[in-house]
């Protein structure tokens, strides 16, 4: 079956300093991989996504991620953070059954 | 592009009535729409995936007569809670999707506050 875990639920980081939110899949089948950021009450918006071709994805808002298939992992990146990423972020593979498979989200807090 | 609308944005009603919640795709034609809904601090609960001119399919667990899905168009759907209560009230988020390939893309709304009194 397929799934996703992502680890840490909440992390916190610094203004200016690297933001890393963690991804792991399984899947039996070369995967589509997702990530999704929620502000407070609003809907999900595509960071970026990963399918087929370069590993390493750039996403909007400076963010990015490498698919790595040996380590099953789609992780979350973006060298310096800001205020304004603090939301909620969720990690997605699509599934055989034609839906998104998701994670339970890292809310990401930002110190000034 | 790909922009995807909801309303209401927020509503507040009594316990008992029945609130329609439309999902519209603004500058595209989906093939399938879905409904989610979300509690604080949760993921995503896929309720029931719609696809035009055809019964949605409910996932396991979810009321089909208690959340009506109706799927006009393309480019409509609409999710009707029926009898509200307050353990009805959730944040409800719909997506539209589109076959990109061998994968769906999904394009969400901006998601519909619900609270039952």
């Amino acid at each position: 079956a397929q799934s996703v875990t992502q680890l840490g639920s909440h992390v916190s980081v610094s203004e200016g300093a690297l933001v890393l939110l963690r991804c792991n899949y399984s899947s039996s089948v070369p995967p589509y991989l997702f990530w999704y950021v929620q502000y407070p009450n609003q809907g999900l918006q595509l960071l970026l996504k990963y399918t087929t071709g370069a590993t390493l994805v750039k996403g909007i808002n400076g963010f990015e991620a490498e698919f790595k298939k040996s380590e099953t992992s789609f992780h979350l990146t973006k060298p310096s953070a800001h205020m304004s990423d603090a939301a909620e972020y969720f990690c997605a593979v699509f599934g055989n059954n034609r839906k998104l498979i998701w994670g339970l989200g890292t809310s990401l807090a930002v110190n000034p | 592009g790909a922009v995807v609308s909801q309303h209401p944005s927020r509503v507040i009603c009594k316990s008992g009535t029945s609130v329609k919640i439309e999902c519209r795709s603004l500058d595209f034609q989906a093939t399938t729409m879905f409904w989610y809904r979300q509690f604080p601090k949760q993921s995503l609960m896929l309720m029931a995936t719609s696809n035009e001119g055809s019964k949605a399919t409910y996932e396991q667990g979810v009321e089909k007569d208690k959340f009506l899905i109706n799927h006009a168009s393309l480019t409509l759907s609409t999710l009707t809670v029926t009898s509200a209560h307050p353990e009805d009230s959730s944040f409800y988020i719909c997506s539209a999707s589109l076959i990109a390939g061998p994968y769906n893309e999904q394009f969400f709304g901006p998601g519909t506050r619900l609270t039952v009194l």
